[in-house]
């Protein structure tokens, strides 16, 4: 079974650029999450979707980030403009459905460097 | 708020010792918790989850008991290899939402 697909692996943008990653979740996973990992620290969630629901981005700094779950399947998250700051892992997950039964499987990630 | 805290790392160990990496939790409700495993070059993975007081997790060799009196999750294996080599995060699911520990680098020479 494959598990999550992200890309790209990597990205250097100077920063007030746009960038966009990109998150194909494990076939029939409905519940799909993305999160910001910073050097040293645990993944913090961004936003969580419920098929092509949005139904946690409480997180999700709305100013300049954004998301999108189209056909409830992919799922890409775009920042505009990016900030020194925002460098960090960005990590897409997926699981069956949301619940403290269901275990949450990872992608390898995107490392976004801002320079 | 909710947290979830682990000990420092990197922690550094000869094959087939014993393994421990503390956790400790702060909750509002009554969480589940978990351990992931992130080897190098790859992404986070389920290791063990526990959902209620006194559940014990357990796979791969490694096993954790949900003490609610202590709010630990400590992290357990008698005899490791250098293939668990890995970062182990400790975490809490309330309300559907992970909170992650920090995380603690293991690293096991032969």
């Amino acid at each position: 079974e494959a598990g999550v697909v992200q890309s790209p692996r990597y990205k250097i943008i100077e920063k007030k650029q746009p960038v966009a990653f990109w998150c194909n979740p494990i076939s029939g996973h409905n519940t799909l999450y993305w999160y910001r990992q910073n050097l040293g620290q645990g993944p913090e969630l961004l936003i969580r979707y419920e098929n092509e629901e949005a139904v946690d981005d409480s997180q999700l700094p709305k100013d300049r980030f954004s998301a999108e779950r189209l056909k409830g399947v992919d799922s890409t998250l775009k920042i505009q403009p990016a900030e020194l700051g925002d460098s960090a892992v960005y990590l897409c997950a997926s699981s069956l459905r949301a619940g403290q039964y269901n275990e949450q499987f990872f992608g390898p990630g995107t490392r976004l460097t801002v320079l | 708020g909710d947290s979830v805290t682990q000990m420092e790392g990197p922690v550094t160990l000869s094959e087939e010792a014993f393994l421990t990496i503390n956790c400790t939790y702060t909750a509002t409700g009554y969480p589940s918790l978990f351990w992931y495993v992130q080897y190098p070059g790859e992404g986070l993975q389920p290791l063990l989850k526990a959902t209620k007081a006194d559940d014990k997790g357990s796979n791969k060799g490694f096993e954790a008991t949900y003490r609610k009196e202590t709010t630990s999750f400590h992290l357990e294996k008698g005899s490791v290899q250098v293939s668990d080599s890995a970062v182990y995060f400790c975490a809490l699911e309330l309300t559907d939402k992970l909170i992650f520990g920090t995380g603690t680098r293991l690293q096991v020479f032969p």
